[in-house]
């Protein structure tokens, strides 16, 4: 039982590069959430997915895109990378329904964009 | 949308005191506040979580209290240890797709 995993761990793109990050999970969770953490902003939402084939907008969605074609995955994209992207990245899982329950977070994808 | 602030951005204090870690949120439909613990290069951690039919919640030696008519929350960490200097974030969430709405961290150094 992995929880929720993400790849890659790291990565360096160039200004206008495109690269998809990948999340997994194995807990048969409905929600699912991509955020990004720079210093002294927390954690802000980027996007967001309620079920399979559903996605969302979440607080900071512009130049990201994101697709949830299987229930376990949840894709993020970014089409043509910007410095302002530079961030890390969590991925995070919840059971969905009516009971309100704390995220299980991935570890993390230390994006740079040169 | 809710916003929710987190005092204070640093906070020392010798081991063996008490800390505490304050937030407040601005939408009153929020009903669910959670804390997470973030050590330095490692995903962030639930530690404890309230809903908004309760008033106070312990586990072992930290606590969290809600103040649903002032909007505020607060984490209380006694008998402070080294091993708990990390970064802390309070959320709340407004319930649909269970979204939350982090504040912006609390540093906590305890010093030996």
């Amino acid at each position: 039982n992995a929880g929720v995993t993400q790849t890659p761990k790291f990565r360096v793109l160039k200004t206008g590069q495109s690269m998809t990050l990948l999340c997994a999970q194995d807990m048969n969770h409905e929600y699912m959430y991509w955020y990004r953490q720079d210093p002294g902003m927390g954690l802000r939402l980027i996007h967001y997915s309620v079920g399979e084939g559903t996605t969302a907008k979440g607080e900071v969605p512009d130049g990201y895109n994101v697709s949830r074609l299987k229930k376990q995955n949840f894709l993020l994209g970014l089409e043509s990378a910007a410095p302002s992207q530079t961030s890390v990245y969590f991925c995070a899982s919840s059971p969905g329904g009516r009971g309100l329950v704390g995220y299980t977070f991935g570890s993390g994808t230390r994006l740079t964009v040169v | 949308g809710e916003n929710v602030e987190q005092h204070p951005s640093t906070l020392s204090v010798q081991e063996g005191d008490s800390a505490v870690i304050k937030c407040t949120y601005s939408d009153s439909a929020s009903n669910y506040f959670p804390w997470y613990k973030q050590e330095l290069g490692k995903r962030p951690q639930l530690i404890i979580d309230i809903r908004s039919n309760v008033g106070e919640k312990k586990d072992q030696r930290i606590a969290v209290t809600l103040n649903k008519t002032a909007k505020h929350f607060s984490l209380h960490i006694t008998e402070t240890q080294p091993e708990d200097s990390a970064v802390y974030f309070c959320a709340a969430s407004t319930g649909y797709g269970n979204k939350l709405v982090f504040g912006a961290g609390t540093i906590l150094r305890v010093k030996s």
